[in-house]
């Protein structure tokens, strides 16, 4: 049981430049969620799904695309990146129900130049 | 709208002592669910404490607890008898009952433990 992965773990980029995270999970969970990590702001929600092909804004959506065509995978997509999205992205996954705590993923570092 | 608020962005303490975390909260949903993680400097999230809104009792987990005032919107965490290995980031978080069940998280505060 891997519980929550993503890809790749460190990534450089060049402003301007596409990437994909990739985040999966062995759960089975409905739910899963993409934040950003900064310095003294917590996890910040950018999109989250709550099922299969199901996606949703979250606090700070802009700049990112995400897709959910299957229920372990969560895609985060950067299309253009920018040095402002310099951070650390954590994904997350739950079972439903309110109390269920969330997964997290190890995180990914990403670097924009 | 919902928002966490966790004002105390460092804190120390000497070891086996207690110390309380803040956390207030806003929120309009009727049922919601307040959460503690920690974040060692490895990185992981760790889940800690989870507390209901309508629960009755205040959770506890081993050394955990969580100090829930309803009426103060407030959900403070409390670690009795730290240990050296408690130092770490700590994040409140809450998820409501509308806008799809998202899970929203303040800003962390960081804890010291004082050998």
């Amino acid at each position: 049981n891997a519980g929550v992965t993503q890809t790749p773990k460190f990534r450089v980029l060049k402003t301007g430049q596409s990437m994909t995270l990739l985040c999966a999970q062995d759960m089975n969970h409905e739910y899963m969620y993409w934040y950003r990590q900064d310095p003294g702001m917590g996890l910040r929600l950018i999109h989250y799904s709550v099922g299969e092909g199901t996606t949703a804004k979250g606090e700070v959506p802009d700049g990112y695309n995400v897709s959910r065509l299957k229920k372990q995978n969560f895609l985060l997509g950067l299309e253009s990146a920018a040095p402002s999205q310099t951070s650390v992205y954590f994904c997350a996954s739950r079972t439903g129900g309110q109390s269920n705590e969330q997964f997290f993923g190890p995180g990914t570092r990403l670097t924009v130049l | 709208a919902q928002k966490i608020t966790q004002t105390q962005p460092g804190m120390f303490v000497q070891e086996k002592e207690a110390v309380t975390l803040d956390c207030t909260y806003d929120t309009s949903d009727p049922s919601y669910g307040l959460f503690w993680y920690k974040q060692p400097s490895s990185g992981e999230m760790i889940f800690l404490i989870y507390q209901g809104s309508y629960d009755q009792q205040n959770a506890t987990e081993g050394r955990y607890s969580l100090n829930f005032q309803k009426a103060r919107k407030s959900a403070n965490l409390v670690i009795s008898a730290s240990q050296l290995g408690d130092s770490a980031m700590y994040f409140c978080a809450m998820r409501g009952s509308t806008g799809g069940f998202k899970t929203i998280f303040g800003a962390g505060t960081r804890l010291f433990v004082k050998a």
